[in-house]
């Protein structure tokens, strides 16, 4: 059974940079076509999908947050990351990380979640 | 950009029969994607693909999509079921959320 937990500071002040890693356990992160992803989802409001990376390194990311978002892999230690820079209160939510699977072309959907960590952006 | 459209609220009775929509422009031609989150939980998947459920979910749930209009359909509703509901598709290299349904049992 694939787990995922993410990790990472609860508190970041504005202006500085997110940083959460997911640890995946029960399965290498390298094995079969999954695509691994962070999303978002402020207190009370919907789902927002930050960005996924493959294993061999690939990335998309959602183009609202393009330009302040990377996310990476380090298969070593079945692990990947995402850091998000230059963060405003608006950034603060739960953060998921989850596994993405595909079985048709075209299309990703979402099989394994981690719990979620609250990141509170504040000085 | 794709944008999903669902009905903010749904209510229901026990036992009887809830469908949530999740409207968006050609979606039959996308595969679409529905979870159920429940206070304080991740969300999990009920429907891949239109109308395929994983492992564990009940036959109770299941979904269809057509034209501009995909549905969520949940059989004989238990007060368990009450849960926020989402539907997702993949547009243009980017995964998009329907804003999400709140689903009452009364």
């Amino acid at each position: 059974q694939v787990q995922l937990q993410e990790s990472g500071p609860g508190l970041v002040k504005p202006s500085q940079t997110l940083s959460l890693t997911c640890t995946v356990s029960g399965g290498s992160i390298s094995s079969g076509s999954y695509y691994w992803s962070w999303i978002r989802q402020p207190a009370g409001k919907g789902l927002e999908w930050i960005g996924r990376i493959y294993t061999s390194g690939s990335t998309n990311y959602n183009p609202s947050l393009k330009s302040r978002v990377t996310i990476s892999v380090d298969t070593s230690k079945n692990q990947f990351s995402l850091k998000l820079s230059s963060v405003t209160a608006a950034d603060t939510a739960v953060y998921y990380c989850a596994r993405g699977s595909v079985v048709v072309a075209a299309t990703l959907f979402f099989d394994y979640w981690g719990q979620g960590t609250l990141v509170t952006v504040s000085s | 950009s794709y944008v999903l459209t669902q009905p903010p609220s749904v209510s229901v009775a026990p036992g009887q029969t809830a469908r949530i929509t999740c409207g968006g422009n050609n979606i039959g031609s996308k595969s679409v994607h529905w979870y159920q989150q429940k206070p304080g939980q991740a969300p999990v998947l009920v429907v891949y693909d239109d109308s395929d459920r994983p492992s564990g979910i009940p036959e109770r749930f299941s979904g269809s999509n057509s034209g501009n209009t995909a549905t969520l359909t949940i059989s004989r509703v238990e007060a368990g079921d009450e849960a926020d509901y989402y539907c997702q598709v993949w547009d243009s290299s980017s995964v998009v959320f329907g804003g999400g349904t709140k689903l009452t049992v009364l």
